[in-house]
């Protein structure tokens, strides 16, 4: 059991380049979330889906695209990368019934840089 | 609207010395949720506890304890007897529908040996 696993770890990029950051969990959560870590800022939710096919935005979601298209996955896409992009990226899932539920599991974070 | 603040950017403490991290939150729903979690200097991040807005007992787990207040709308978070250990940075966090988490900017806490 992995958790929730992200790739890459460190990414470089320059403006205007576009990259897609990978989310995978196997713990079969219906609820899987991005988020932005910026010092100073904490962390601030990107979007979210609730299941297969369905996404919806969260504080900031401009600049970021995402699809939903297996419980599995959740991708993050930067279409046109921009410098004020440059964060900390985590992943999150949460299951919905049961013990533990509604509490987020984290991926271990991408660090990405724009130049 | 929902928002989090965490007043204390960061703390240095002494081990052994107790030390409390503030939350305060802001929301207009009457049923709600609050979390902390742990980063450590890793990165990653570590759920400690969750609170139901329905329930303002206090809880203790070990050295951590936490103290629900509606009345002040805060949740603060106490370490006793601090460990080198706990350096880390706390995150203070708000849900309501547990779609939307509203995360603090977080109180980086300094442990000295």
């Amino acid at each position: 059991n992995a958790g929730v696993t992200q790739t890459p770890k460190f990414q470089v990029l320059k403006t205007g380049q576009s990259m897609t950051l990978q989310c995978a969990q196997d713990m079969n959560h219906e609820y899987m979330s991005w988020y932005r870590q910026d010092p100073g800022m904490g962390l601030r939710l990107i979007h979210y889906s609730v299941g297969a096919g369905i996404t919806d935005q969260g504080e900031v979601p401009n600049g970021y695209n995402v699809s939903r298209s297996t419980t599995e996955d959740f991708p993050l896409r930067l279409l046109s990368a921009a410098p004020s992009q440059t964060s900390v990226y985590f992943c999150a899932s949460r299951r919905t019934v049961g013990s533990g539920a509604n509490v987020l599991t984290f991926g271990a974070g991408s660090r990405l840089t724009v130049l | 609207a929902q928002k989090v603040t965490q007043a204390q950017t960061e703390i240095s403490v002494v081990e052994k010395e107790d030390v409390t991290l503030d939350c305060v939150y802001e929301t207009r729903d009457t049923t709600y949720y609050l979390f902390w979690y742990k980063q450590p200097p890793s990165g990653e991040l570590v759920f400690l506890i969750r609170r139901n807005s329905f329930d303002e007992q206090n809880e203790i787990s070990g050295r951590y304890s936490w103290n629900f207040q509606k009345s002040t709308s805060s949740f603060n978070f106490t370490i006793t007897a601090s460990q080198v250990v706990d350096s880390a940075v706390y995150f203070c966090a708000l849900s309501w529908n547990f779609n939307k988490f509203y995360f603090g900017s977080g109180t980086k806490l300094n442990v000295k040996p």
